[in-house]
């Protein structure tokens, strides 16, 4: 499968703070996601990280609180802005690439204090 | 609005025996049904998928049995081992924008 790098793999944050995790691919992907996980709980879809242009969002999630880039094929990066507690959860990064499918990167739990 | 309903919540077999969990969908846009199984502190890693064009895969020990008149897919698990304690997503894409939508996840435990 596709090799995911994501960092960081945790951390705790103050609130009201920023976070940007980065998810670096090891081949060029199609396709890159943003998904919330919270503990014991099934996956939630942020966002499509689309190439060069305006993330896709799903319903429920805003721009303005969780930022997404994607500069080239291999790279994303994900802000989690103005953090409240709610916001602890893990967050994953997944890549669609032609010869391997979806694949999931390992995840960065965030803890808001 | 759940698009993916899976069951049970949670599973506990014995050694040997044979795990199964369902799941139900509405949406008949959906072309792909991956198996997802997640350990603790792990993203989610692909087990088997299938498509609407057959109505069951296996690979090794694990089966998927599709339904597509009733909409319904299933992960058999046979002569389970402790080793296949964890939770598993059922999941579906819909051809026309290519996310993936989660079931809500089914935690195994094998007794040793």
């Amino acid at each position: 499968s596709a090799v995911i790098s994501q960092k960081p793999s945790r951390d705790i944050c103050q609130r009201g703070t920023s976070l940007t995790i980065q998810c670096q691919v090891d081949s060029q992907v199609t396709m890159m996601f943003w998904y919330r996980q919270q503990p014991g709980q099934s996956l939630t879809l942020i966002a499509t990280a689309n190439q060069g242009s305006e993330a896709t969002y799903e319903s429920g999630f805003v721009i303005d609180k969780f930022p997404i880039s994607r500069p080239n094929l291999t790279f994303s990066t994900l802000t989690v802005s103005n953090m409240s507690p709610e916001d602890s959860s893990i967050y994953l990064c997944s890549v669609l690439s032609l010869n391997y499918g979806y694949t999931f990167g390992s995840g960065t739990r965030l803890t808001v204090v | 609005q759940q698009q993916v309903k899976q069951s049970p919540q949670s599973l506990i077999v014995q050694k040997g025996g044979i795990s199964i969990i369902n799941c139900a969908y509405e949406n008949t846009a959906f072309d792909y049904f991956p198996w997802y199984q997640q350990f603790p502190g792990k993203g989610p890693a692909l087990l088997i998928a299938i498509r609407p064009d057959v109505s069951e895969k296996k690979e090794g020990r694990f089966t998927i049995s599709f339904n597509k008149s009733a909409k319904q897919f299933s992960l058999h698990i046979m002569d389970s081992q402790p080793g296949d304690s964890a939770t598993y997503f059922c999941a579906a894409r819909a051809n026309r924008d290519d996310k993936i939508i989660f079931g809500k996840g089914t935690r195994l435990h094998i007794l040793p």
